[in-house]
């Protein structure tokens, strides 16, 4: 069965400390792989996506995941984060050949305290 | 330019009311995708138009859920006979070809 699982579903942290979000998919097929942001009272943002090539794929706001393959893993990393970084993250994961249909993990609600 | 849009923005039904909820998406984009996000969870998909055709409708959970795209431009996605496990927030993303998709702030549906 396809899914998404993120490991961590609420992490708090302290302004400055580095952020890692653990994200592991279950999905037959090449894979296209994206990782959205929802700030509070916002609609969901995409940070970043990766289709193919580099697996270090960078975003908007100093975010970076790294696709390993033999791992079905695409961690969301931020060296620093910042109080403006609270918000909830998802992962999401959809098939190059298919219509783009995305299967979502539940989320991970980070706080970042100033 | 403008995004991609819904209404109404919060939605209660009595059990047993029918609902629309309607989706305008990006202008120009051809595919459009309902998702439905009950709290705590993540968004999960319910249905997928090309233009007007709903290719994908694997999502949508049981009869009582109908979502048309009559023009290829503006959806609605029509509950009937609501339920109160219908509660959630309602979500809407368009696409230009299928790639990254753009998400509306959804319609919170509440059912009593």
């Amino acid at each position: 069965a396809q899914s998404v699982s993120q490991h961590n579903h609420h992490v708090i942290l302290s302004e400055a400390a580095s952020l890692e979000l653990g994200c592991n998919y279950s999905y037959g097929g090449t894979v296209n792989l994206f990782w959205y942001v929802q700030y509070p009272g916002q609609h969901l943002q995409l940070l970043l996506k990766y289709f193919s090539g580099d697996p270090l794929v960078k975003g908007i706001k100093g975010f970076e995941a790294e696709f390993i393959k033999s791992k079905f893993s695409f961690n969301l990393r931020k060296p620093s984060v910042q109080w403006s970084d609270t918000a909830e993250y998802f992962c999401a994961v959809g098939g190059s050949s298919n219509t783009g249909k995305l299967i979502f993990g539940q989320g991970t609600t980070l706080q970042v305290k100033p | 330019g403008a995004g991609v849009s819904q209404s109404p923005r919060y939605k209660v039904a009595k059990r047993g009311q029918d609902v629309a909820l309607r989706c305008d998406p990006i202008s120009g984009h051809v595919s459009l995708f309902w998702y439905q996000q009950a709290l705590g969870q993540g968004p999960e998909f319910l249905t997928y138009f090309q233009n007007e055709a709903q290719l994908d409708k694997s999502g949508l959970p049981s009869d009582r859920f109908f979502a048309e795209r009559p023009e290829g431009s503006v959806s609605t996605l029509k509950i009937q006979r609501t339920q109160q496990e219908d509660s959630a927030v309602y979500l809407c993303a368009s696409s230009l070809m299928g790639d990254e998709q753009f998400f509306g702030p959804g319609t919170r549906l509440t059912v009593l």
